[in-house]
């Protein structure tokens, strides 16, 4: 079974451009998240999604960061304009959340290495 | 603010040797609390997990104690292995995971 797949794995821009970061969840996963995870720091939730909904996204900075999850399967994640400060990795993970309310296991993906000059 | 508290922030262990991390948490609402093992350029992996109505879960070499009152958790890493070299992070969650800060172990041959 293939795990989550994110895209892409580098990506280093100039201060103030946009970047997108991609996220496959594993197959029949409702539920997705994006993390940041600074050097040497434990990730960070930004954006929480239960199928296409956003359920939370009070970590989320509004003014630069967007995120969708359209059809409630792949997810795209936005930085416009990026600051320097942004340059960190993008962990996308997914998890089936069942009618129990347990959480259940999140699987994260390899992460995008993002480096703002 | 964070809501988990880990330590140490480095480790350095012997072949063969435990390996001990300590976490502590603040908000009694959490129910499920998960450690995760990270190597360089990779996402974290769950290693091993507890929900608080138990004090103690082992899988293999890897064992969580919980104390519920005290609001901490652990992990011991018996018989550690260079393999076993990575980062650990706990996390603690209701919905969403707050990891800690990250433990970096180094298990010398």
């Amino acid at each position: 079974e293939a795990g989550v797949v994110q895209s892409p794995r580098y990506k280093i821009i100039e201060k103030k451009q946009p970047v997108a970061f991609w996220c496959n969840p594993i197959s029949g996963h409702n539920t997705l998240y994006w993390y940041r995870q600074n050097l040497g720091q434990g990730p960070e939730l930004l954006i929480r999604y239960e199928n296409e909904e956003a359920v939370d996204d009070s970590q989320l900075p509004k003014d630069r960061f967007s995120a969708e999850r359209l059809k409630g399967v792949d997810s795209t994640l936005k930085i416009q304009p990026a600051e320097l400060g942004d340059s960190a990795v993008y962990l996308c993970a997914s998890s089936f959340r069942g009618t129990s309310g347990f959480q259940e296991t999140q699987y994260f993906g390899p992460g995008t290495r993002l480096l703002v000059l | 603010q964070q809501q988990v508290k880990q330590s140490p922030q480095s480790l350095i262990v012997q072949k063969g040797g435990i390996s001990i991390i300590n976490c502590a948490y603040e908000n009694t609402a959490f129910d499920y609390f998960p450690w995760y093992q990270q190597f360089p350029g990779k996402g974290p992996a769950l290693l091993i997990a507890i929900r608080p109505d138990v004090s103690e879960k082992k899988e293999g070499r890897f064992t969580i104690s919980f104390n519920k009152s005290a609001k901490q958790f652990s992990l011991h890493i018996m018989d550690s292995q260079p393999g076993d070299s990575a980062t650990y992070f706990c996390a603690a969650s209701g919905y969403a995971l707050n990891f800690g800060k990250g433990t970096s172990l180094l298990v010398t041959p």
